[in-house]
Order: structure tokens, then sequence, then C-alpha cells
């Protein structure tokens, strides 16, 4: 079945360094969402990138979209204490009766002040 | 304002003794869904509803039981609880399909003993 699959597991920086996740599904996918949980709450929604080769930005945060979709990536640029957290990306896995989410393994980010 | 609310968020139980997790939200979702959380697996998808009286199976929905009577409400029902249920649950609603973007309930942390 479809698998989205997140690099790294963990990473540790310092602020003020620089972030990257990296998110890569087996199967094409329509869309990627992103979302941030913070430690000891929920998933908050933060992007969704639809077109292939797409980038948007959030301030610090740039998002990417893979010319074959997929694949996706998020860049923190000069992480702060509030960028703590794990980061997921999600996939819909849709077709025929079928309307799932398919979550990639996430990346839990610390950053170290 | 607009949110998804769970209950309980914290239930510790027996193994085999029922219980039923409340999710409930006051958008107009017609998409709503339940997850589990566990360490190094991320989230997966239990059970999803398109809409009133329609609900499909997740990846992960093997002892588990959904209904969706009225459009705010979609309880995880569990009828004999297991230890390898232990987890992090949440319950989630978007405004039509898995390719919108989700708002997640605050979780229910679940021990079976």
């Amino acid at each position: 079945g479809q698998q989205v699959m997140q690099i790294p597991q963990y990473q540790h920086v310092q602020e003020g360094e620089d972030f990257t996740t990296y998110c890569n599904s087996s199967t094409t996918l329509s869309n990627i969402q992103w979302y941030k949980q913070r430690p000891g709450g929920h998933p908050v929604f933060l992007i969704q990138l639809v077109k292939s080769g797409e980038v948007k930005k959030q301030k610090r945060l740039t998002f990417q979209f893979g010319e074959a979709k997929k694949n996706s990536s998020l860049h923190i640029t000069a992480t702060q204490t509030t960028d703590v957290g794990t980061y997921f990306c999600a996939g819909p896995r849709r077709g025929g009766a079928t309307n799932k989410l398919i979550f990639g393994t996430g990346t839990l980010l610390a950053v170290q002040p | 304002e607009a949110q998804v609310t769970q209950n309980p968020r914290y239930l510790i139980t027996v193994t085999g003794k029922k219980l039923t997790v409340t999710c409930s939200q006051n958008m107009n979702h017609e998409y709503m869904s339940w997850y589990r959380q566990d360490p190094g697996l991320g989230l997966r998808q239990i059970y999803y509803s398109m809409n009133v009286e329609v609900t499909d199976k997740g990846d992960v929905p093997e002892g588990y039981k959904v209904s969706r009577k009225e459009k705010r409400n979609f309880p995880l029902i569990l009828e004999s609880p297991s230890p390898n249920q232990t987890s992090l649950y949440f319950c989630a609603s978007s405004q039509r399909t898995s390719a919108d973007e989700q708002f997640f309930g605050p979780g229910t942390r679940l021990t079976v003993l």
C-alpha cells in the first residue's frame, strides 16, 4: 500500500541554525499537507501544496512539492525555540470509494537556545 | 469558537471493558476521522467518514468501531480493548475530503491494562 516516509526522524539544532525535513511517498500525491505538533499538543495545519514544483513560504518556513509530486520538503531558516515540535507531512489517498489520509512518520525538531 | 472536542482526555481501563471516546465538531464539516499516534509510527488513520451514515476503514481498523448518526459527532468504540490499543487518539474533521485542511481535537490518552 501507499507509504509516506520522513527523514530524519529526529534533529537537534542550535538556535539560529537551519533545519530541513524531507517527505517521500511511494505513489504520486494529488496534494501534500504539512502539520506541526507541539510537545503535548495536537497537530495543527501549516500549509497545503498542490502543483508540481510548487514553492510556498511562510516567514522563515519554505515548503516545496517535487516535480513528480512524490516528495516534499520543509525548510526552516534560522530556527527559534518556538519551532520545537514534530513536523508531519500527509497525503490523501483517493480513488474509487477510498478517501484516506496517510501521514508521514514525522520529524521531531529540538532547538537548543 | 470553531473546534473539535474529544472526551475523555485521559482514560485508564482494563482489558475487555467496552469504552467509547466521543468526538464532536461545530464547523459543519462533512469529513471526520480517527487516528492513533504511537512513537515512531506517526499518525495512522483508524476510520473515516465522508458524511452521515457513511464510514470506511482506514489503515488500522481492527478492534475499533465507529458510527456517524449525526454530522457533528463521530464516536470511536472499543468493544473489547486490549493492551495493544494503548495509544494517543486524535479525532479530526475537514470541510469535505481527506484533501482538505484537517482540524484536530486535543487528543485522548488511553491506557489499557
